[in-house]
């Protein structure tokens, strides 16, 4: 099984300052036939569903604030939200789609300092 | 309008059976593979099964294998995830989501649409 690592387990940013959430893959979810990262990365408010945030590691999502970005290849991946905005607190996963299971990250929990 | 909607969670009993259902509606629900993910209370997201377009193929986490069976009816738009024999640690949140493979595309995509989960409490 292919395991995600996160860090931090959580952070603390001021509003307007940038935010980076990291994952590491313990084995490649690059497909060399296609040239794509099977890594997605999602957003979780409290009480609601996980949202689709991030999609083959790097494409934004339809509706997504272009504040978010992804990237990374191979192994290592990140999660980058610039000038960082209220709403933005939340639970944020990256995952593999490259084989199963398709597993996530732990989740790092994003604040308001 | 683009709908999942999960049933049929509740309490049951160690040991016990509990079937839950997806009713999906607003796209063509017989063109994507389709999972299960859950979340135990205040904990991270788990997958825990897929199945293929046509429900010819299915994975499971190791957790659940041999326990869980998923399975979709194409004909009533609705996806289902049968679960034997629970434990406690079974107790969580279950959602019911869409893998982004339209036209049949196969398992290997993200997961663009989810449910609003239904909880399973296993408890004696």
């Amino acid at each position: 099984d292919i395991v995600m690592t996160q860090s931090p387990d959580s952070l603390a940013v001021s509003l307007g300052e940038r935010a980076t959430i990291n994952c590491k893959s313990s084995q490649s979810v690059l497909y060399s036939s296609n040239n794509k990262n099977y890594l997605a990365w999602y957003q979780q408010k409290p009480g609601q569903p996980p949202n689709l945030l991030i999609y083959w590691a790097s494409t934004r999502e339809s509706g997504v604030p272009d504040r978010f970005s992804g990237s990374g290849s191979g192994t290592d991946f990140t999660l980058t939200i610039n000038s960082l905005q209220a709403e933005d607190v939340a639970v944020y996963y990256c995952q593999q789609y490259y084989s199963t299971p398709f597993t996530f990250g732990q989740g790092t929990r994003l604040e308001i300092k | 309008q683009v709908q999942l909607v999960e049933s049929g969670g509740g309490v049951v009993q160690p040991g016990r059976s509990l079937r839950l259902s997806c009713a999906v509606s607003g796209f063509i629900f017989s063109s994507y593979a389709m999972h299960w993910v859950r979340q135990a209370p205040g904990k991270g997201l788990e997958w825990v099964a897929v199945i293929s377009y046509e429900g010819s193929d299915k994975y499971y986490a190791d957790s659940v294998k041999g326990r869980f069976t998923i399975s979709r009816d194409n004909s009533k738009n609705a996806l289902y995830l049968q679960m034997n024999s629970l434990r406690a640690e079974d107790t969580a949140v279950y959602y019911c989501a869409r893998g982004d493979g339209g036209n049949g595309g196969g398992i290997y995509w993200y997961l663009d649409l989810w449910g609003r989960g239904t909880l399973v409490t296993v408890s004696s």
